[in-house]
């Protein structure tokens, strides 16, 4: 097993643009995934394999990849946006699924 | 529309046994894999177990290897995690969460409402 390593918190103005990063020795592995979780809610999907969007997230959520860094990036951050958000990442045969830690957005 | 709905969560003393069920609707069942995952109170999402389609395959993290399994049934369209020998640090609340689709990707597309399984005497 192998980890993901996020930063606890970040903290943006609202209109800003907000970062938010995951480093593993094995990232992209070959793919990465983020999640949105509200206080008292379940996680949502809002980018997987690397830089695609759902249905229904905002094209203000983007993410890349850079060397063993993956970056999730809300533009023109709103209020509605802060809570926990998650990277993930998994062994190519859906063996072995790991979540970083989670980074705390706290829209000020 | 996806809907994942877990249920057989609850407080159960140290070394019992507990079994989670999610009802899963609006998708086709059989084709895709199916997961847990839990939180602990106040932290992170950890990863429980994966089961791809047919049942054949299943995976878990090693902290519950030999203690939980994680089964399904296609006529039902139900996904089950049966837990024994719990411990206190499986207290979580637990998802159950359909993977989404592509090859080689394996992350959760849609998450049940979650689960609380409290293991305390």
């Amino acid at each position: 097993s192998y980890e993901l390593t996020q930063p606890p918190s970040v903290s943006v103005s609202p209109g800003q643009t907000a970062r938010i990063t995951c480093s593993g020795d094995a990232l992209p592995k070959p793919y990465a995934y983020w999640y949105q979780q509200k206080p008292g809610q379940a996680p949502v999907l809002v980018i997987y394999k690397n830089t695609e969007r759902p249905s229904g997230i905002p094209e203000r959520f983007s993410g890349s990849s850079s060397g063993t860094t993956i970056t999730l990036t809300i533009s023109g951050v709103q209020a509605e946006d802060e809570a926990d958000y998650y990277c993930q990442s998994a062994e190519s045969s859906g063996s072995y699924v790991m979540f970083g830690g989670g980074t705390k957005l706290t829209v000020l | 529309e996806v809907q994942l709905v877990e249920s057989g969560g609850g407080l159960v003393q140290p070394g019992g046994s507990l079994r989670l069920s999610c009802a899963a609707s609006g998708f086709n069942f059989k084709g895709y894999w199916m997961g847990f995952v839990r939180q602990a109170p106040g932290k992170g999402l950890q990863w429980v177990a994966n089961i791809n389609q047919d049942g054949s395959k299943q995976y878990y993290v090693d902290s519950v290897k030999g203690r939980f399994t994680i089964s399904r049934d296609t006529a039902k369209n139900s996904l089950d995690l049966q837990m024994n020998s719990l411990r206190a640090e499986d207290t979580a609340v637990y998802y159950c969460a359909k993977v989404g689709a592509g090859t080689g990707a394996y992350y959760f597309d849609f998450w049940g409402q979650g689960t609380l399984v409290t293991v305390s005497s």
